[in-house]
């Protein structure tokens, strides 16, 4: 079956310092991958998203590759803020799926 | 418009006690999710909602009962919940067809 794997957290950085959320999936054939954010107290915010192989996502200073060779959508952003604290979802959904296959989150403190 | 809304924010509820979770959106969104999060773990799917119509039931227990009038609104009915059901609960929309899903803020269900 599909899954996604996101690595453990908390990941804890100081302000400016380089991110790397890292997440791999298993699928059959080319899913849609997408990093959600979920802020304090609040639902879940698309973040980016990539529909199909080498596709980069981006939003907010924040990338991500759909890399097929490794089945991994790694999310990346060079100077991080304090702002950027929360918890990131990786997810995928198969095309034409209604269910989305969440990892089981990242946690994320950036400190000042 | 790409806002989801849901109320109440928070409930409070006795285990004998009915309410309902109400959710909106005026997207033209025909895709209709409601997902249960517990903290610190990624949202699980409970009910998705096609056109109007009950698509795909997660095997939620029946003191759960959703409901979707009209294309905009979509209702969570509770009765004779247990304390474990006390978490989040998300709506989310989606254009059939598309990608993104877009999520509500939540609520915070207590249930004593």
């Amino acid at each position: 079956g599909n899954s996604v794997t996101q690595m453990e957290g908390p990941v804890t950085l100081s302000e400016e310092a380089f991110l790397t959320i890292n997440c791999t999936y298993t699928a059959t054939g080319y899913p849609s991958l997408f990093w959600y954010v979920q802020y304090p107290g609040e639902g879940l915010q698309l973040l980016l998203k990539a529909t199909k192989a080498d596709d980069k996502g981006s939003n907010k200073g924040f990338e991500a590759t759909y890399r097929k060779e490794t089945t991994s959508f790694h999310l990346e952003k060079g100077s991080v803020q304090v702002s950027d604290s929360a918890v990131y979802f990786c997810a995928l959904r198969q095309a034409g799926g209604f269910k989305t296959i969440f990892g089981a989150g990242t946690r994320l403190f950036v400190k000042a | 418009d790409t806002e989801v809304t849901q109320t109440p924010k928070h409930l409070v509820m006795g285990m004998t006690n009915k309410k309902s979770l109400k959710c909106e959106q005026h997207m033209g969104h025909r895709a209709m999710y409601w997902y249960k999060q517990k903290a610190k773990k990624p949202p699980e799917l409970m009910f998705v909602y096609s056109y109007e119509k009950l698509s795909i039931n997660e095997s939620v227990p029946s003191r759960f009962s959703p409901e979707c009038p009209n294309s905009s609104l979509l209702n969570l009915h509770l009765h004779a919940l247990q304390p474990e059901d006390s978490a989040l609960y998300l709506c989310a929309s989606r254009a059939v067809g598309e990608n993104e899903q877009y999520f509500g803020p939540g609520t915070r269900l207590t249930v004593t």
